[in-house]
């Protein structure tokens, strides 16, 4: 059965610093593999995702992800964490083929100026 | 850019109730889902709806749960007889393409209180 662990309730970081929310994955095949932001009172947003290919994937708003086969990885990154980077972010997976999404119980990402 | 839409923003029933919710998704998107989200949890699959039939559903989406997209526009959920449990964030999502490797794109949700 699909899985998605994303270790960290929370991340804490200064604003300017570089982030990482952290996303591991199991799936039986190749997936393809998502991160939405949600902010408060409002839906889910996509940011990016991979599906095969190069395994650093660019996003919105400066966010870039790693893909890792061998650990089953999808971290995602930000060179530069911005005040307005704070929300609730989720990793997810879904086989190729299938329509059916499985969610990480997300990660609060809180950055202080 | 265009968005889902969904109403109403709060739905407040009595258990045992029907629930309509309500969602209408991007004009050109031809598969679309159903989320629930409850409080402080994780954000679960409800059902994907693709040609005017059910293409995946969770073990979530029992006999009191049904789908329908009555007209060009508008796809809904129905729950038949309301639960407690029912309580939760319910988010309609849609995608364009002709392959699940297409972004979802979601509405802001429709909170649903069963009382």
């Amino acid at each position: 059965a699909q899985s998605v662990a994303q270790p960290e309730d929370q991340v804490n970081v200064a604003e300017g610093n570089p982030l990482t929310v952290k996303c591991t994955y199991s799936v039986s095949g190749n997936p393809y593999l998502f991160w939405y932001v949600q902010y408060p009172n409002r839906g889910l947003q996509f940011l990016l995702k991979y599906i095969t290919g190069d395994n650093l994937v660019k996003g919105s708003y400066g966010f870039e992800a790693e893909f890792n086969k061998s650990q089953t990885s999808f971290h995602l990154k930000k060179p530069s964490a911005l005040v307005s980077d704070s929300a609730l972010y989720f990793c997810a997976v879904r086989d190729i083929g299938g329509f059916k999404t499985i969610f990480g119980a997300g990660t609060r990402l809180f950055v202080k100026a | 850019e265009p968005e889902v839409t969904q109403t109403p923003s709060h739905q407040v029933t009595q258990m045992g109730q029907e629930v309509i919710l309500r969602c209408v998704p991007i004009s050109n998107h031809l598969y679309f889902y159903w989320y629930r989200q409850i409080l402080g949890q994780k954000v679960e699959f409800l059902v994907s709806f693709y040609n005017n039939e059910i293409s995946e559903k969770s073990e979530i989406f029992d006999d009191q749960f049904s789908v329908e997209r009555p007209d060009g526009s508008n796809f809904t959920l129905k729950i038949r007889s309301t639960k407690l449990e029912d309580s939760a964030m319910y988010f309609c999502a849609s995608s364009g393409g002709s392959n699940s490797n297409q972004p979802q794109h979601f509405g802001d949700g429709t909170r649903l209180s069963i009382l």
